[in-house]
């Protein structure tokens, strides 16, 4: 089945500065790459996506690249800034199945 | 809009019981799906109900189950607690599918057994 690694497991970095979060998946099949945001007690929130048809998005400060042949996705927050402070999941599905989830990344971001 | 709301919130069970858990979803979306998040193995997928069936379901044993109603809202099922199911089980709703809409994650229920 899929399985999903998520690197790295946390990040600080300085406010201003870029934080980038890889993923790794190991099914072929998959098409469909959301990224959510959880905040400290609060619910996930999905702040981007892309599937497998699309190399890139962007979505304002952040985007996501997607390199299908090697099998790995990346987050890319730039200009960071200190409410961007939380775990971060990337997740892949094939389709018509289930989403699964990498282990998160606990983003902090100092002023 | 209101958003996905989960009832109860928090809950304490002890070993051996059962428990069943709701989730009402945004109005007029049909796609609920059940996560299960713990420190230890992050965010993982239940199962899926879309239109009263179960669409898809993930790597967890028979104990736990759900089921939709004609109104959208589930309930998710767990029989025979141990202790490793204590967790915060967090639902989410989508328009029809995530893979097509974005789904919205409700607050969740803290889960703990004893």
């Amino acid at each position: 089945g899929e399985n999903v690694e998520q690197h790295p497991s946390t990040l600080s970095v300085q406010e201003g500065d870029s934080a980038v979060i890889k993923c790794t998946y190991s099914d072929s099949a998959s098409n469909y790459f959301p990224w959510y945001k959880q905040e400290l007690g609060k619910r996930p929130q999905l702040i981007i996506d892309i599937r497998s048809n699309v190399g890139e998005k962007k979505d304002q400060r952040i985007a996501v690249t997607l390199n299908k042949t090697a099998k790995h996705f990346s987050l890319h927050i730039t200009e960071t800034q200190p409410e961007d402070s939380a775990v971060y999941f990337c997740a892949a599905s094939i389709p018509d199945d289930k989403l699964i989830f990498g282990t998160g990344t606990r983003l902090q971001v100092f002023p | 809009k209101a958003g996905v709301t989960q009832t109860p919130r928090y809950l304490i069970k002890t070993r051996g019981q059962q428990v069943t858990l709701s989730c009402s979803p945004i109005s007029g979306h049909r796609s609920v799906s059940w996560y299960q998040q713990t420190p230890g193995q992050g965010l993982q997928f239940l199962f899926e109900y879309f239109s009263e069936t179960q669409r898809n379901k993930g790597n967890f044993p028979g104990r736990f189950s759900g089921r939709q109603f004609s109104n959208s809202r589930s309930e998710m099922n767990v029989s025979t607690l141990e202790l490793g199911d204590s967790a915060l089980y967090l639902c989410a709703s989508s328009l029809v599918s995530w893979q097509a809409y974005e789904q919205y994650f409700g607050p969740g229920t803290r889960l703990t057994v004893t």
